[in-house]
């Protein structure tokens, strides 16, 4: 059976600092897609990547960078240089099967506080 | 402009009284699905389609009807909703582009029921 956890319920650090969200994994698939999403206080879902478990290399975007490691089934998200603008719930989630014909389960979320 | 769109954004109603929320996209997605957030639960997913006239049973389907009959629209029909079913609902519609997806959320229904 699938599952995604996020051990970190809520983070709270000083803006200008980097942060890193943790998401561990688990599945029997070898093929299976990890996403990361985000929430902002007004309520509203985010995408923000998907990456394809055969796909281990890092991504970066900007100020954000993802880190997939298939030998500790992780698959976390690092902010850097933190802005207030990033607060928010980040979520974590897997989806089994490669073609994305199975359904998507998520991490129960990391509520993060950037401090001004 | 791409969004997603849902109707209606709040609703309150009674046990047992049928009610639709509509989703609709304007991006030509093949791909649509429908989630629920609770406090304490989190995001589960309800149904999804890869298609018209395809879909399929999320994580917590109990309770809940889809139909993909077009492409654009994706409504969710509750035949009797009960009060465990008051959420925030969410639609998303999704594309891909080789080994890239973009996905699009729509703004939720609150949904109370009574």
């Amino acid at each position: 059976a699938q599952k995604v956890t996020q051990a970190q319920t809520e983070i709270s650090v000083v803006e200008k600092e980097d942060v890193t969200l943790d998401c561990v994994y688990e599945t029997r698939d070898t093929t299976y897609y990890l996403f990361w999403y985000k929430q902002p206080p007004s309520g509203e879902l985010v995408f923000l990547i998907r990456r394809n478990s055969f796909d281990e290399q890092n991504e970066i975007s900007g100020r954000y960078s993802w880190n997939f490691q298939k030998s500790t089934s992780s698959f976390n998200f690092t902010i850097t240089a933190s802005q207030v603008v990033d607060s928010a719930v980040y979520f974590c989630a897997l989806s089994e099967a490669g073609n994305r014909d199975d359904k998507i389960i998520f991490g129960k979320g990391t509520r993060l506080h950037i401090l001004p | 402009e791409a969004q997603v769109t849902q109707n209606p954004r709040y609703l309150i109603t009674v046990t047992g009284k049928k009610l639709t929320v509509t989703c609709s996209q304007n991006m030509n997605h093949e791909y649509m699905s429908w989630y629920r957030q609770d406090p304490g639960l989190g995001l589960r997913q309800i149904y999804y389609s890869m298609n018209v006239e395809v879909t399929d049973k999320g994580d917590v389907p109990e309770g809940y009807k889809v139909s993909r009959k077009e492409k654009r629209n994706f409504p969710l029909i509750l035949e009797s909703p009960s009060p465990n079913q008051t959420s925030l609902y969410f639609c998303a519609s999704s594309f891909e582009q080789g080994p890239q997806e973009t996905q699009y959320f729509g703004p939720g229904t609150r949904l109370l029921v009574l």
